[in-house]
C-alpha cells in the first residue's frame, strides 16, 4: 500500500484566497483524521470522519474551514478566505476502528501540506 | 487522558538497543499506551500500542510495567534513520481519539 497520500505538499497563496487540502486515506481503513501542526500549537486536530461521516469537528477553527468526505477514498480540506495565521503543516492520518477489544489501531499519518499564506 | 513523563533526549550508538522510557502513573484502566515518532520534516508515524501485555512488531517492542505505570519502548538495533522525537501517549480505547504529544523524547543515534 502507498499509505496516506496528499497533495499538494507544499502551497504558496496570499491572503483571501481559497486552498483545497486533498487526501487519499490508506484502503480499507474506515477513520479518517485531519491534523494541523504548528511550533506554537503543536499537533491539533480538527476534525475526524468515521465511515466517511464527520463524528468530531469541534477543532475546525472557525466557519473558514470546511472538510468533507463523499467517498472512502478520498477527503478535502478547505480553507476560505485564507488568512497569514493558517500558515502551518497539515496532516491527514487514517486508522481502521476495531471493534474486538484490542483497542484502537494507531493512525498513519500522510507526509503533509506545508501552507504558506502571505 | 492520562498525563505522560518522557526525557527530554537521549543518545544511543548506531546498532544498539535503544530503550525509551515513560512514565504514566495516572493512567486508567481503560487507556491504552500507544507510541508514535516523528522525524524532521515529516509526519507522524504510529509505531506500537499496548494494554497490560508486552507487545513486539517489526519496528519495536513495548514493555509496560505489571502496575501499568510506566513502560519503555525497545528499538532492538537502532540505525541513523531512527533519529526522531518519540511520543508516548495514553488514550481511551476508541478510534476517534485525538493524539496529543508533548513533549517527547529526542532519540539521536549516534554512528
Amino acid at each position: 500500500d502507498a499509505g496516506v497520500i496528499q497533495s499538494p505538499r507544499h502551497e504558496v497563496t496570499e491572503m483571501g484566497q481559497e486552498v483545497t487540502l486533498r487526501c487519499k486515506p490508506i484502503s480499507g481503513h474506515n477513520s479518517l483524521f485531519w491534523y494541523r501542526q504548528t511550533m506554537m500549537r503543536g499537533l491539533e486536530l480538527l476534525i475526524y470522519f468515521n465511515n466517511n461521516v464527520p463524528i468530531d469537528d469541534s477543532g475546525m477553527p472557525e466557519d473558514r474551514f470546511s472538510a468533507k468526505m463523499p467517498n472512502a477514498s478520498f477527503s478535502t480540506l478547505k480553507i476560505q478566505p485564507s488568512e497569514p495565521r493558517d500558515s502551518a503543516v497539515y496532516f491527514c492520518a487514517s486508522s481502521l476502528e476495531v471493534v474486538d477489544g484490542t483497542g484502537a489501531e494507531g493512525q498513519y499519518f500522510g507526509p503533509g501540506t506545508r501552507l504558506t499564506v502571505t | 487522558d492520562a498525563k505522560t513523563t518522557q526525557p527530554t533526549s537521549m543518545d544511543c550508538a548506531e546498532g544498539r538497543a535503544a530503550n525509551l522510557p515513560c512514565n504514566h502513573s495516572t493512567i486508567s484502566g481503560n487507556e491504552y499506551v500507544y507510541w508514535y515518532r516523528q522525524i524532521h520534516s515529516q509526519g507522524p508515524q504510529y509505531i506500537i500500542h499496548g494494554l497490560k501485555n508486552n507487545e513486539t512488531n517489526e519496528m519495536a517492542s513495548l514493555i509496560i510495567t505489571e502496575d501499568r505505570k510506566s513502560s519503555t519502548l525497545i528499538l532492538p538495533h537502532a540505525t541513523l534513520r531512527d533519529t526522531a522525537v518519540y511520543y508516548c501517549i495514553v488514550i481511551l480505547q476508541t478510534s476517534g481519539s485525538r493524539l496529543t504529544f508533548g513533549e517527547g523524547t529526542q532519540l539521536t543515534v549516534n554512528p
